[in-house]
C-alpha cells in the first residue's frame, strides 16, 4: 500500500515563529488532507489539498502532486497551535484515508 | 451540530467484554469509515461502508470485531471478548462526494473519537 512519511516528527518553536512541516508519499493520490490533531483527540480538517497551494490565515499548504510531496506552513506561531499535525493521503484505487505517523509541535510562550 | 458524533466519548472495560460503540455522521453524507488510533501512531483504517454496504474491511479488524450499518444512517462497532491490546481510540468519519465546477471533492470529516480502556 502507499507510504506515507511525515518530517520532523518533533518540533519545538518560541511563539511567533514560522515552521514548514513536510509530507511525502509514495504513490499518485486522490486525496491529500492535512490534520490537526488537538489534546483531546478531535481531528481538525486543516486543508483538503490533492495538489495546488490553498491558505487559511497564517496557515498555508502546497502539494506538487507529481513530486509526491506536500508542505504545511505555520506563520507566526501561537501556543494554541500546539497538537500533531498529520498528513493523510488517499491513493488510486482505494477508499481509505493512509496517515502518517504525524509531526508533533509544541509552541513555547 | 452538524458534525459527526460518536458515543461514548470514553469506555473503560474488563478483559473479556464485549463493547458497542455508535457513529452518527453527517446527515448527508453516504461514505462512513472506521479507524483506530494507538498512542503515538496515526489512525489505521479499518472498514468502510457507502450506504449501507460494508465495501471493504482491513486486515486489522479480526473476527471480534464487526460493523454495521442498517439503513445507511448511524453506524455501530462491537468488538467482542475485548483484549488489552483493543485499548485505543476508536474514530469515526464520513464523506460526501461533491462535484463541482473546478472538481471532485473527497474531504473525509472526523468525529472526536471512542477512547477505550481495557483492563
Amino acid at each position: 500500500g502507499i507510504q506515507v512519511e511525515q518530517s520532523p516528527p518533533d518540533l519545538i518553536l518560541q511563539e511567533g515563529a514560522n515552521s514548514t512541516l513536510r509530507c511525502n508519499f509514495s504513490d499518485s493520490v486522490n486525496n491529500l488532507q492535512w490534520f490537526h490533531q488537538n489534546p483531546w483527540g478531535q481531528l481538525i480538517n486543516l486543508f483538503y489539498i490533492p495538489s495546488g497551494t490553498k491558505q487559511n490565515g497564517r496557515l498555508s499548504a502546497t502539494t506538487v502532486a507529481t513530486e509526491r510531496y506536500s508542505l504545511l506552513y505555520i506563520s507566526s506561531s501561537q501556543t494554541t497551535d500546539s497538537g500533531v499535525y498529520f498528513c493523510a493521503v488517499r491513493g488510486a484505487g482505494s477508499y481509505q484515508l493512509t496517515f502518517g505517523k504525524g509531526t508533533k509541535l509544541s509552541v513555547i510562550p | 451540530d452538524t458534525g459527526v458524533s460518536q458515543n461514548p466519548r470514553h469506555k473503560i472495560t474488563k478483559r473479556g467484554q464485549n463493547v458497542t460503540f455508535r457513529c452518527d455522521p453527517i446527515s448527508e453524507h453516504n461514505r462512513l469509515y472506521w479507524y483506530r488510533q494507538t498512542l503515538g501512531q496515526g489512525p489505521e483504517f479499518l472498514t468502510y461502508f457507502q450506504n449501507e454496504a460494508q465495501l471493504e474491511k482491513s486486515r486489522l479488524l479480526s473476527d471480534r470485531f464487526s460493523a454495521e450499518r442498517p439503513k445507511g444512517s448511524f453506524s455501530t462497532l462491537e468488538i467482542q471478548r475485548t483484549e488489552q491490546g483493543d485499548s485505543a481510540m476508536y474514530l469515526c468519519a464520513s464523506r460526501a462526494l461533491i462535484s463541482t465546477g473546478t472538481g471532485t471533492y473527497n474531504e473525509q470529516f472526523f468525529g472526536p473519537g471512542t477512547r477505550l480502556t481495557v483492563l
